[in-house]
């Protein structure tokens, strides 16, 4: 089993609509999780940070964590077309940083 | 504001040839993580330092491959003898404290092996 799976593909939404990303991990006492935006050419860009169950907000993100289910997700409020890019799930544990291959997401105007 | 620095940015080699990649972490972080990512591959952990100190390089191959954080000066990924398969992007992190906290990425190195 993977460390952390991003299973989706491409992801289309209408300007506007909502994103939503998953993404499952499989180490129990990982701590803390992320969110990093990737645009073609550029760097991982942390976008959202989550630590305990529940769920965060941050403008037009919200980031989800459920422990007990092992299960990460991204929500992106009135998406907009400088919104697609990769996103990449991360989770630490080990002296690291465990990534998944991310979702690819395009916003169509 | 200085971010994560990485330099250089772009860096062509031939076979044989070494590479040396410098990465700056952010003002006031002692943690240091490097990271490679082929074309179309997710992000691979290599090492992760901490000034002086090599905690962790369990992602690193054995062979020919080596970092290091000096006391003084940038974080340097070094590869020796490069092959047409280490042609990769190169991501270096940063964070504050331990792993558990945020990283920050510097703009990355991509590397060309001729």
């Amino acid at each position: 089993q993977k460390e952390v799976e991003q299973n989706s593909g491409p992801l289309s939404v209408p300007e506007g609509a909502i994103a939503s990303l998953n993404c499952t991990y499989s180490d129990r006492v990982s701590q803390s999780f992320f969110w990093y935006r990737q645009y073609s050419g550029k760097s991982p860009e942390l976008i959202m940070s989550i630590y305990s169950n529940g769920d965060k907000e941050d403008g037009r993100f919200t980031a989800q964590l459920n422990k007990a289910s092992q299960y990460v997700s991204l929500l992106i409020r009135d998406s907009q077309p400088s919104d697609s890019a990769t996103y990449l799930c991360a989770v630490s544990g080990n002296n690291r940083l465990a990534f998944g291959k991310g979702n690819q997401v395009v916003v169509i105007p | 504001n200085a971010g994560v620095m990485q330099n250089p940015r772009h860096l062509v080699r031939r076979r044989g040839q070494e590479a040396r990649l410098r990465c700056s972490p952010m003002k006031g972080h002692s943690h240091v993580y490097w990271y490679r990512q082929l074309p179309e591959e997710g992000l691979k952990f290599m090492v992760y330092l901490q000034k002086e100190n090599i905690i962790d390089e369990s992602g690193m191959p054995k062979e020919r491959f080596s970092a290091e954080f000096p006391k003084e000066g940038p974080s340097i990924l070094r590869i020796q003898q490069v092959v047409r398969g280490d042609s990769a992007a190169y991501f270096c992190a940063s964070s504050l404290s331990g792993v558990y906290n945020e990283q920050f990425f510097g703009p990355g190195t991509r590397l060309t092996v001729l």
